[in-house]
C-alpha cells in the first residue's frame, strides 16, 4: 500500500527547532519528488519545500534559511528541520509525492500530517 | 510571487445540482494549475491537474478547464461526498514558489 506517516510535530517554544519526519511506503522517496504543505489552524494551504529526486532543493521565501529539507534513501524517509520558529510557523504539516509524469510541482499522495505549534 | 484567487468563498448547493467554482491567477500560469479536495480533519486529496486532467479514480462528474489566468472546476451533480474544501494551486513557476488560492467551501444547500 502505497502511504505517507508524518510525525515529529509537537510544541515548541519561539526560537526553538523541531525536526519532522515522513516515512514512505509503496515507494521510493528518492523517485520523482517530495513536498511539504503546511496548514495554519482554519486557513489554507501553503507550500513550505520541495526536494527532487536528482537531489535539488527549494523553499518559500518564508521559511528560506530556517527549513531544510533533506531525505535518507536506506530509511525511505523524508524530514524538514526547522530552526528558529515562530509563531506563525504553527501550522499542520503535510509531507506529499509528485510524480513527473505529471508536471514538477503536483502533489499525488499525501500523508496525514504533523502538528506543530510554537508558543511560550 | 502569483496570486491565486478564488470564488466565491462558499457556494450552497443542493445534492444532484452542478457546481462550478473559479479559480484566477495574477498572471499566465499556462494550464500548470491543479485541483484538490480537502474533508473535515482529512488531508488534501488531488482531483484534477494540467488544468483538465483528471487523477487516477477521479469520477467523471469532476471536470476542469482553463488556462493562462482563469480556471473552473466544475461537479456536474453533487454527491453528499462532495461537500468539502476545494483548492486550486499553481505549479508554473520556477524555480518553485507554489501557491495555493484561498479555497471555496461547497456546503449543502
Amino acid at each position: 500500500e502505497v502511504q505517507l506517516v508524518e510525525t515529529g510535530g509537537g510544541l515548541i517554544q519561539p526560537g526553538g527547532s523541531l525536526r519532522l519526519s515522513c516515512a514512505a511506503s509503496g515507494f521510493s522517496v528518492n523517485s520523482n519528488y517530495m513536498t511539504w504543505v503546511r496548514q495554519a489552524p482554519g486557513k489554507g494551504l501553503e507550500w513550505v519545500s520541495v526536494m527532487y529526486n536528482g537531489g535539488s532543493k527549494y523553499y518559500a521565501d518564508s521559511v528560506k534559511g530556517r527549513f531544510t529539507i533533506s531525505r535518507d534513501n536506506s530509511k525511505n524517509t523524508l524530514y524538514l528541520q526547522m530552526d528558529t520558529l515562530r509563531a506563525e510557523d504553527t501550522a499542520l504539516y503535510y509531507c506529499a509525492y509528485g510524480s513527473y509524469g505529471s508536471g514538477k510541482g503536483v502533489f499525488h499522495i499525501w500523508g496525514q500530517g504533523t502538528m506543530v505549534t510554537v508558543s511560550s | 510571487e502569483i496570486v491565486m484567487t478564488q470564488s466565491p468563498a462558499t457556494l450552497s448547493v443542493s445534492p444532484g445540482e452542478r457546481a462550478t467554482l473559479s479559480c484566477r491567477a495574477s498572471q499566465s500560469v499556462s494550464s500548470n494549475l491543479a485541483w484538490y479536495q480537502q474533508k473535515p480533519g482529512q488531508a488534501p486529496r488531488l482531483l484534477i491537474y494540467a488544468a483538465s486532467t483528471r487523477a487516477t479514480g477521479i469520477p467523471a462528474r469532476f471536470s476542469g478547464s482553463g488556462s493562462e489566468t482563469e480556471f473552473t472546476l466544475t461537479i456536474s451533480s453533487l454527491q453528499s461526498e462532495d461537500f468539502a474544501v476545494y483548492y486550486c494551486q499553481q505549479y508554473d513557476n520556477w524555480p518553485p514558489g507554489w501557491t495555493f488560492g484561498q479555497g471555496t467551501k461547497v456546503e449543502i444547500k
